[in-house]
């Protein structure tokens, strides 16, 4: 069974501390891992898609990685909008479901 | 920027009733997902849809569930006799292929009473 592990379940950062999130799976034929931020009462929002380990992806103050085994997502400097529960989902090949990982929830305070 | 919409926000219930729970995908999307997330849980797969036929669904996705996409732009699940441990956020999503990320809506919450 496809298992997706988040760490930690709570970060607490100042703003302006860079830290990283960690996302690691245990999936056979991995076609997509997918990166998700979540405000409470709202859905995913798409942040980044990984298809092959090596791959990097940055966005703002985001910036994803992958690996065979994990994903990080580091967050550079950030501000108390940063604040949020980010999500890890990967995609099996022959798949069309998401497995999520339990996720992150960041908060940022000033 | 175009975004998946989903009606009712907050739906009550009483138990043994039947829900229909409605949600408008991005316009040139083919593929079709709901999922759910029941309080302090992960986000769960329930079913996805493409070419007017179910593609892929979970255990969860049981004879109570059905999904329908009755025009061009409607994409529907129905609940048909409704238990307290369906009260949860229900999500629908949409994407261009299977491969590419899919887009949420912000959900519809189910309370069963």
């Amino acid at each position: 069974e496809d298992q997706v592990t988040q760490s930690p379940e709570a970060l607490r950062l100042q703003e302006g501390e860079s830290s990283s999130l960690n996302c690691s799976y245990t999936v056979s034929g991995l076609r997509g891992l997918f990166w998700y931020r979540q405000d409470p009462g709202k859905g995913p929002e798409f942040l980044f898609t990984l298809y092959s380990a090596g791959e990097e992806k940055e966005k703002e103050r985001l910036k994803a990685t992958l690996t065979k085994k994990e994903s990080f997502l580091h967050i550079t400097a950030p501000k108390p909008e940063d604040s949020a529960t980010y999500l890890c989902a990967v995609l099996r090949s022959n798949d069309y479901k998401l497995s999520f990982g339990a996720g992150t929830t960041v908060t940022v305070r000033a | 920027e175009p975004e998946v919409t989903q009606t009712p926000s907050h739906q009550v219930t009483q138990m043994g009733q039947e829900v229909i729970l409605r949600c408008v995908p991005i316009s040139n999307h083919l593929y079709f997902y709901w999922y759910r997330q029941i309080l302090g849980q992960k986000v769960e797969f329930l079913v996805s849809f493409y070419n007017n036929e179910i593609s892929e669904k979970s255990e969860i996705f049981d004879d109570q569930f059905s999904v329908e996409r009755p025009d061009g732009s409607n994409f529907t699940l129905k609940i048909r006799s409704t238990k307290l441990e369906d009260s949860a956020m229900y999500f629908c999503a949409s994407s261009t292929t299977s491969s590419q990320p899919q887009h949420f809506g912000d959900g519809t919450r189910l309370s069963i009473l």
